[in-house]
Order: C-alpha cells, then sequence, then structure tokens
C-alpha cells in the first residue's frame, strides 16, 4: 500500500528565511502528487500538484516543489518565508495507474519567527 | 463559485444525541468523502463515495453512517454522539478516473464538540 511521510511535524524559519518541507512517498510508480495548505480554521486548499513533465512545479504565493523520482520525494520550497506563510501543509499522493483514493502524510506545522 | 458547501460550521451536542453534517458540491464531481481531523493527527477517512448510491467504509467508520442519493449531497450522520466524535469534519469531493489527476477540493470544515 502506498504512503506518504513528511519529516518533521513541526518546522520554524524567520521571515525571510527559506522554507523547506520534506515529503518522501513509497510506490515504485510515480503517482500523482500535491501538496495542500490548510491555514488556521479553514479548509485544505491545493498549493500545487505533479502530474507528468517537468519536474520542478510551481504554485500558488511563491511555492514550489520538485519531483526527484530517484528520491522518490517531493519537497516543498520557498525563498523567503512571509508571516502569511504559517500553516499547516500536507503532502499527498494518488497512484497513476488506476483509481485511488488521495493519501495524506500527517502534515507539517509551519511557524514563521518575526 | 459555492465548491463544495458545508453546514452546520459549528456545532454542540450531548452524549447520546444525533445529528447530521451536510455536505453540497456543485462541481458535478463523481467521488465524495468525509475526513474528520483530530489535532496533530492528520486526516482520517471516514467515509466516501464513488457515485449516487454508492458509498463504502474508510479507516474510522464506526459511528458514523453516510447516504449519497445525488450528485451533489453527501450527508454524514452521527448516531448516538460519544466525546471521541469531537473532531473537525471535512467533506472533500474530486473527478476521478484514468487520467485524471483526482485532486481534492475540501469544504471548510464543521467544528463538532460533544459534551
Amino acid at each position: 500500500a502506498q504512503s506518504v511521510t513528511q519529516l518533521g511535524s513541526h518546522v520554524s524559519v524567520s521571515e525571510g528565511a527559506l522554507v523547506l518541507l520534506r515529503c518522501n512517498y513509497s510506490s515504485s510508480v510515480p503517482p500523482y502528487l500535491f501538496w495542500y495548505v490548510q491555514y488556521p480554521n479553514q479548509g485544505l486548499q491545493l498549493l500545487l500538484k505533479y502530474t507528468t513533465g517537468a519536474t520542478l512545479v510551481k504554485g500558488i504565493n511563491g511555492f514550489e516543489a520538485e519531483f526527484k523520482k530517484s528520491e522518490t520525494s517531493f519537497h516543498l520550497t520557498k525563498p523567503s518565508a512571509h508571516m502569511s506563510d504559517a500553516a499547516e501543509y500536507f503532502c499527498a499522493v494518488r497512484p497513476k495507474t488506476s483509481y485511488d483514493k488521495v493519501i495524506f502524510g500527517p502534515g507539517t506545522s509551519l511557524s514563521v519567527i518575526p | 463559485n459555492a465548491g463544495v458547501t458545508q453546514t452546520p460550521k459549528f456545532r454542540i451536542l450531548k452524549i447520546g444525541q444525533s445529528m447530521t453534517l451536510q455536505c453540497a458540491q456543485d462541481m458535478n464531481h463523481n467521488y465524495m468523502y468525509w475526513y474528520r481531523q483530530d489535532p496533530g493527527m492528520g486526516l482520517k477517512l471516514i467515509y466516501y463515495s464513488v457515485g449516487a448510491g454508492i458509498t463504502d467504509k474508510g479507516e474510522v467508520p464506526n459511528g458514523y453512517n453516510v447516504s449519497r442519493s445525488t450528485t451533489e449531497d453527501f450527508p454524514l450522520r452521527l448516531e448516538l454522539a460519544a466525546p471521541s466524535q469531537t473532531s473537525v469534519y471535512f467533506c472533500a469531493s474530486n473527478s476521478a478516473g484514468t487520467g485524471v489527476t483526482g485532486e481534492l477540493f475540501f469544504g471548510e470544515g464543521s467544528r463538532l464538540t460533544v459534551l
């Protein structure tokens, strides 16, 4: 069965510093890959997704993620953190080969220190 | 664009009471889901539906029931509420099929407290 791991349940960065949130998946065939963001007291919204083609994917609010097949990773980055980036971030996967449910990672809570 | 709409946003129940969380989507998605989110525990799938008249259990279905009589609506029924059902509930929907990425669209959540 597929699984998703996110290293670090809590990450703190200073405002203006690089944001790096890690995501690894377990699958022999690369799945569809997603990052969702959940701001306090809100639902989840799609930040970005990887389907096929270019491995560097750009999303909303300056975030991007790079798919690395050899490392089975899909880490999320942002060059310069802003206070408004403080939120919960979820990595998720869905198999391409047949329909199956979206599998979520446990989430990483990002704090931004002024 | 309404997307996925959940009601109510907040509710307090007494132990043993029952209630229904409503969910509606206007994107003509065939799949719909109910998740619960507890602090620091991520999302757990309660029930899902692949189309009108078809539902199936997720990871944590005990104490809940669902029905899907139309494509648009997917209500979640709590029977005999227990304190362990205190949580935030999210409804989501997506399109599914070969070649479809299937990203989920979420409602804003329903915060339920059972006392």
